[in-house]
């Protein structure tokens, strides 16, 4: 059961471009959404995050832009870079228990940075 | 400083084995989560431990356990395994169980 859909599946942008990824999620007890990136061989490691009442974040190239309404985030990546290829991946957290959390991923976007 | 630790990096097993995983957390984090990620997919939560507690479990059969100890390392069990759980196992600590999550290496295990 998939509860935050990613699109796309791959990207592949020429250096000095602008990414984007898109995520969406049905399960409105979400209430944080974090983005991960992971390079091959590695675990995923944290970018940039957003709470639900913000509608935007940027964080140096990085911004997650963020419709509670329509329950959609993306990431942009402004002047994408080689060294940016990898995989992302959106997620979005939920109460467990007590303050216990759950990581719940999409499914990734592999992005490639043509030089 | 040390982030998060795993053991061994990489594992090959025979359907039936069982096998176990471990995981260090960053130095002062008191709760690790464990999270299975098969090729070309996101990871998916297993567990969550906090204060040697099971504070949280994903969908996943009872073949898998997990156990944290005093020093908060933690061990992921998995019984009979089963072809299908060849997967990137992460394991990713976090200062209390509601705070950020930081990923280990993770293990790559192989049944064959």
């Amino acid at each position: 059961q998939q509860q935050v859909k990613q699109s796309p599946q791959s990207l592949i942008v020429q250096k000095g471009g602008i990414s984007i990824i898109n995520c969406a999620y049905e399960n409105t007890a979400f209430d944080y959404f974090p983005w991960y990136q992971q390079f091959p061989g590695k675990g995923p490691a944290l970018l940039i995050a957003i709470r639900p009442d913000v509608s935007e974040k940027k964080e140096g190239r990085f911004t997650i832009s963020f419709n509670k309404s329509a329950k959609q985030f993306s990431l942009h990546i402004m002047d994408s870079q080689p060294g940016d290829s990898a995989t992302y991946f959106c997620a979005a957290t939920s109460l467990l228990s007590g303050s216990a959390r759950q990581l719940t991923f999409g499914s990734g976007t592999q992005l490639t940075v043509l030089p | 400083d040390a982030g998060v630790t795993q053991s061994p990096t990489h594992l090959i097993k025979t359907r039936g084995q069982h096998v176990t995983l471990r995981c260090s957390p960053i130095s002062g984090h008191k709760s690790v989560s464990w999270y299975q990620q098969v090729l070309g997919q996101g990871p998916q939560f297993i567990f969550q431990y906090y204060e040697k507690e099971e504070r949280g479990r994903g969908n996943f059969p009872d073949r898998f356990s997990a156990r944290q100890f005093p020093n908060y390392s933690s061990e992921l069990n998995v019984n009979a395994l089963l072809l299908g759980d060849s997967a990137l196992y992460l394991c990713a600590s976090s200062l209390g169980p509601g705070n950020e999550q930081y990923f280990g290496p993770g293990t790559r295990l192989t049944v064959t």
